[in-house]
């Protein structure tokens, strides 16, 4: 069964430094992607980034990149130079598709980041 | 161009009432997702649909549980007879039929409390 593991509950990270939010997953279908949401506490889901299962290189989208080790099941989120509004819940999640077509999103319990000033 | 819209934001529900949730996607886009989400946890998907027709239900829709989406616009989630353990988060997502990732845009979500 399709699975994601999110280790770290609660980070921390000082102002302007990046960090990196761990995940992995499980899954025996050779097609899936991976995405990242942060949400804040608004409660809205917000998309950050997608890595899909074929793609040769790591995805980035601005201060987002994904650490993507297919062997490894590994999808870490890095955050560049992190800023006050990034504190929130991170959330990452895979999607499958199923016979039915689908494409919904198995979630992680999510981590908590907190930037200090 | 909007997003994802939910209406109410927050429900206050006695148990025993019925509710209804309702949700306006993305306008292009023909697929919708409902999600549950508890404190503490990741969203759990409830049920798809493609256009009009549901595709899929979750084992965690009881027969309480009804949600539509007639002419494959806006969809409502409805609960009857409320319990306390419904006290959730409800998410609901819309995403394009094509596209190479597919992504999901949520909503504000509708926090229902039953007392």
């Amino acid at each position: 069964a399709q699975k994601i593991t999110q280790t770290q509950p609660g980070m921390f990270v000082q102002e302007k430094e990046a960090v990196t939010l761990d995940c992995t997953y499980d899954t025996s279908d050779p097609s899936y992607g991976l995405f990242w949401y942060k949400q804040p506490s608004s409660g809205e889901m917000i998309f950050l980034i997608y890595q899909g299962s074929y793609d040769q290189q790591n995805a980035t989208e601005g201060r987002y990149s994904l650490n993507f080790q297919k062997a490894r099941k590994s999808a870490n989120l890095v955050i560049s130079a992190s800023q006050l509004g990034d504190s929130a819940m991170y959330f990452c999640a895979m999607r499958e598709v199923n016979a039915g077509n689908n494409r919904k999103l198995i979630w992680g319990l999510g981590t908590s980041l907190a930037v200090n000033p | 161009d909007t997003g994802v819209s939910q209406n109410p934001r927050h429900k206050i529900t006695k148990r025993g009432q019925n509710v209804t949730f309702r949700c306006d996607p993305i306008s292009e886009h023909n697929r919708l997702y409902w999600y549950r989400q508890t404190l503490g946890q990741g969203p759990e998907f409830l049920t798809y649909f493609q256009n009009e027709a549901q595709l899929e239900k979750s084992r965690l829709l009881s027969d309480r549980f009804s949600a539509e989406r007639p002419k494959g616009s806006f969809s409502t989630l409805e609960i009857q007879r409320t319990e306390q353990g419904d006290s959730a988060m409800y998410l609901c997502a819309s995403s394009p039929i094509q596209g190479p990732s597919y992504e999901q845009y949520f909503g504000p979500g509708t926090r229902l409390t039953v007392t």
